[in-house]
């Protein structure tokens, strides 16, 4: 059984960059079954998709954000990671990692979130 | 993008009851619909994809059926631990989109 975890630093200053990583475990990043994704969550609001990429760095972006997000992956570790460039408040959001299954498509396994405030 | 408009938005019940939650999508998904479970503080959690396929492990009182544009998420007897957020996700095309959420709490 997959598990993810995210990893990065709790708070951001505005205008800097954001940055997560994803280290998977219980299996690996370069399975042609997945697909790896980060969702975001507002506090008090809904899910908002932001990101796939697949283990050969084929990636697919959420266009209300796709010229300030990168999504890469790193194969030797494990770990997919997000960069939100020149964040606002409005970025302020628990991030999760999701494995992304393949035919059919669905997330079904998550990590358990880390809550990232832009302030300053 | 495809918008995915759920509905109630919240909702009372009591353990024991009949749930339905639906969600329409603003185009026709197929069955590339997926719905999510949400307990505060806690991650998302599989409940249902490809419109109807229970997640393994998802206990069977959970079901899910649609196709098109509507779908629907009913809970046959509510149990105690069934309070939480409920998300539908259409898997479709990108960019992925969620609907809004459905709140059901304790009457």
């Amino acid at each position: 059984q997959l598990q993810l975890q995210e990893s990065g630093p709790g708070l951001v200053k505005p205008s800097e960059t954001l940055s997560l990583t994803c280290t998977v475990s219980g299996g690996s990043i370069s399975s042609s079954n997945y697909h790896w994704g980060w969702i975001r969550q507002p506090p008090g609001k809904g899910l908002e998709w932001i990101a796939n990429i697949f283990y050969s760095g084929s990636t697919y972006y959420n266009p209300s954000l796709k010229s300030l997000v990168t999504i890469s992956v790193d194969t030797s570790k494990n770990q997919f990671s997000l960069k939100v460039s020149s964040v606002t408040a409005a970025d302020t959001a628990v991030y999760y990692c999701a494995s992304r299954g393949l035919r059919p498509e669905r997330f079904d396994y998550w990590g358990q979130g880390i809550l990232v405030t832009v302030s300053s | 993008a495809i918008q995915m408009t759920q509905s109630p938005s919240s909702l009372s019940a009591s353990v024991g009851d009949r749930v339905t939650i639906t969600c329409r999508a603003s185009q026709g998904i197929r069955n590339d619909l997926g719905w999510y479970q949400q307990k505060p503080g806690k991650a998302p959690k599989l409940l249902i994809y490809a419109a109807s396929t229970l997640q393994s492990g998802v206990p069977s009182r959970f079901s899910g059926s649609g196709s098109g544009t509507d779908f629907t998420l009913t809970i046959s007897s509510l149990q105690p631990e069934d309070f939480a957020t409920y998300y539908c996700l259409q898997d479709y095309n990108y960019p992925l989109t969620f609907g809004g959420g459905t709140k059901v709490e304790i009457k």
